[in-house]
């Protein structure tokens, strides 16, 4: 079955330095969605990507869609505590599924 | 946007017995799912709760175990039966997420069972 996987799983960064999770489906997705959960708290949606190739940006966070729509990346600049958190992709292939996730902790 | 009420928020329940959590949308929903969460862990589906008709079970999850409610188009009920320690989680319902629109989920319900 349609597995989507995340690297990498656990990630402590200095506050300030940047981080980059990667999303990496077995099939080709229609589209993929970033979730953040802060601990404790339920997913909230962050972005959709749609098309193959696709940049969007918000704020500090640069999210990208690869061109063979497998793959999917999310970068922070500048991290801040507020960061802090579980990141999920979630793809939309033939049904929808969640990442495994990465866990970003943010060292003041 | 969409919000969701789930209640209980957690709970700490004796095996063998059965729990009853409850989702209300404040809107009209097409697309009800249910998940589970281990701690630390990623989300799985459960089932998607079909208003009308009865819900369809991922891989894994059946009926008896996990039987769902969906009388209408803003509530839907998930029940844990025969609970066992193996079964504590959270369990998260959410509405939409499926193509072309985002999911929104309720505050999760945190199982124990002792």
């Amino acid at each position: 079955g349609q597995q989507v996987m995340q690297i990498p799983q656990y990630q402590h960064v200095q506050e300030g330095e940047d981080f980059t999770t990667y999303c990496n489906s077995s099939t080709t997705l229609s589209n993929i969605q970033w979730y953040k959960q802060r601990p404790g708290g339920h997913p909230v949606f962050l972005i959709q990507l749609v098309k193959s190739g696709e940049v969007k940006k918000q704020k500090r966070l640069t999210f990208q869609f690869g061109e063979a729509k497998k793959n999917s990346s999310l970068h922070i600049t500048a991290t801040q505590t507020t960061d802090v958190g579980t990141y999920f992709c979630a793809g939309s292939g033939n049904q929808f599924y969640f990442g495994t996730g990465t866990s970003l902790t943010v060292i003041p | 946007s969409a919000v969701i009420s789930q209640k209980p928020s957690r709970d700490i329940c004796q095996r063998g017995t059965s729990l009853t959590i409850q989702c209300q949308v404040d809107s009209q929903v097409t697309m009800m799912f249910w998940y589970r969460q281990q701690p630390g862990q990623s989300l799985t589906l459960i089932a998607t709760a079909n208003q009308g008709s009865e819900a369809t079970y991922e891989s894994g999850f059946v009926i008896d175990k996990f039987p769902i409610s969906r009388p209408n188009l803003t509530f839907s009920t998930l029940t844990v039966s025969n609970m066992s320690p193996e079964d504590s989680s959270i369990y998260l319902c959410s509405v939409e997420g499926i193509g072309n629109t985002e999911a929104f989920f309720g505050q999760g319900t945190r199982l124990t069972v002792v």
